[in-house]
């Protein structure tokens, strides 16, 4: 599997900065992806990282908020904008390779 | 879509002990299972995984059973040890988008 990096591993920010989230993979993957995950919670897909093109945002996720690049197969931006207490969580990179999927180390972010 | 339902949410057994975590799932166009497992502040690693066409596979302590008719997997974890308590995702895919299970922390005791 391909070995997946994420940068920074934890910040914290005041409300109403941006911070971007980098993901690099060692190895080009097709399908790359950004999850959120909530204190003590499941993950839930925010959107797919299309390389070329704009991202696919899933439900309850928009692109002003939650921009993402993907300039070619090997790295990955999420950025959050905007930020408020409620974006605090555990941003994760992934990737798919031979329909198997998996993830980064993740960055902890804590908004105050 | 899919939804992938997982119990229970917290399950504690004595080391040596055998682990149970159980999922269903809704939509019969699902064919791929994964397992993951999240230690404290890192990322869910891959354990194992399950194919529609298999009914069961094992690796070494681990072992996962599907029921297509059911629509139901389980992750099996033999002579269980403390390195395993962690918190346990499973999930589904359909349409090459996975969702997640709510997750299991499961606790071995020494």
């Amino acid at each position: 599997s391909a070995v997946i990096s994420q940068k920074p591993s934890r910040d914290i920010c005041q409300r109403g900065t941006s911070l971007t989230i980098q993901c690099q993979v060692d190895s080009q993957v097709t399908m790359m992806f950004w999850y959120r995950q909530q204190p003590g919670q499941s993950l839930t897909l925010i959107a797919t990282a299309n390389q070329g093109s704009e991202a696919t945002y899933e439900s309850g996720f928009v692109i002003d908020k939650f921009p993402i690049s993907r300039p070619n197969l090997t790295f990955s931006t999420l950025t959050v904008s905007n930020m408020s207490p409620e974006d605090s969580s555990i941003y994760l990179c992934s990737d798919m390779t031979y329909n198997e999927q998996f993830f980064g180390p993740g960055t902890r972010l804590t908004v105050l | 879509g899919e939804n992938v339902e997982q119990h229970p949410s917290t399950l504690s057994v004595q080391e040596g002990d055998s682990a149970v975590i159980k999922c269903t799932y809704s939509d019969s166009a699902s064919n791929y299972f994964p397992w993951y497992k999240q230690e404290l502040g890192k990322g869910p690693q891959l354990i194992i995984d399950i194919r529609s066409n298999v009914g069961e596979k094992k690796d070494q302590r681990i072992a996962v059973t599907l029921n297509k008719t059911a629509k139901h997997f389980s992750l099996h974890i033999t002579e269980t040890q403390p390195e395993d308590s962690a918190v346990y995702f499973c999930a589904a895919t359909s349409a090459r988008q996975l969702t997640f299970g709510s997750g299991t922390q499961l606790t071995v005791l020494p």
